[in-house]
């Protein structure tokens, strides 16, 4: 079985500070793909990114960045100088190997976090 | 490109009372899903299916029905509401790359059960 921990329910900052979000991960699987989603208040999901078991390699994109450690089984995402715009609920996710269980997403409790200006 | 349907995008129900969510992609998508989301809470996976003719049990199936004729419709059927499926669905679909590619999500649709 699959599992996805999102310890922090909701973290609050003010404009300009870094934030990060914890993800814990569970599976049995050697192959599997984990994914964050964001959620505006707009209700929507985002797709930000998919990160591949054998590809350990952390990942910048503008002001988002992502650290991938599998002998942790942690997926932690880091805003830098957050903005009123992130303000959103972030959802990490697991994946299977592709072709397994139906491709099924497993996803966290999400994290809320509030960007204060 | 429309991606992902869902409709409608909100509506009330009275307990006991049935109804149908209706999903469409127009991408040729084998692999498709339906999960909730309650308030303050990640998504649970109600039910999914892998082709047309084929549906199987997600997390959290009970009090749903799902079909699945063509390869463009999931259709979601509540068939006596009750509260506690008070909920915000989301419709999703994948090709056959599978987990190599984001899922594709509707955007939802609020259901209110008083």
């Amino acid at each position: 079985a699959q599992k996805v921990t999102q310890a922090q329910t909701e973290i609050s900052v003010v404009e300009k500070e870094d934030v990060t979000l914890d993800c814990v991960y569970e599976t049995r699987d050697t192959t599997y793909y984990l994914f964050w989603y964001k959620q505006p208040p707009s209700g929507e999901l985002v797709f930000l990114i998919r990160r591949n078991s054998f590809d350990e390699q952390n990942e910048i994109s503008g002001r988002y960045s992502w650290n991938f450690q599998k002998s942790t089984s942690s997926f932690n995402f880091t805003i830098t100088a957050s903005q009123v715009v992130d303000s959103a609920v972030y959802f990490c996710a697991l994946s299977p190997r592709i072709g397994a269980a139906g491709n099924k997403l497993t996803f966290g409790g999400g994290t809320r976090v509030l960007v204060k200006p | 490109n429309a991606g992902v349907t869902q409709t409608p995008k909100f509506r009330i129900l009275k307990i006991g009372q049935s109804m149908t969510l209706q999903c469409t992609q127009d991408m040729n998508h084998n692999y498709m899903y339906w999960y909730r989301q309650d308030p303050g809470m990640g998504l649970k996976l109600i039910y999914y299916s892998v082709g047309a003719g084929i549906t199987d049990k997600g997390e959290v199936p009970n009090g749903y029905n799902v079909s699945r004729s063509t390869t463009e419709d999931f259709p979601l059927r509540l068939e006596l509401a009750a509260p506690s499926q008070t909920s915000v669905y989301f419709c999703a679909s994948i090709g056959d790359r599978g987990p190599d590619q984001p899922q594709h999500f509707g955007d939802g649709t609020r259901l209110s059960i008083l």
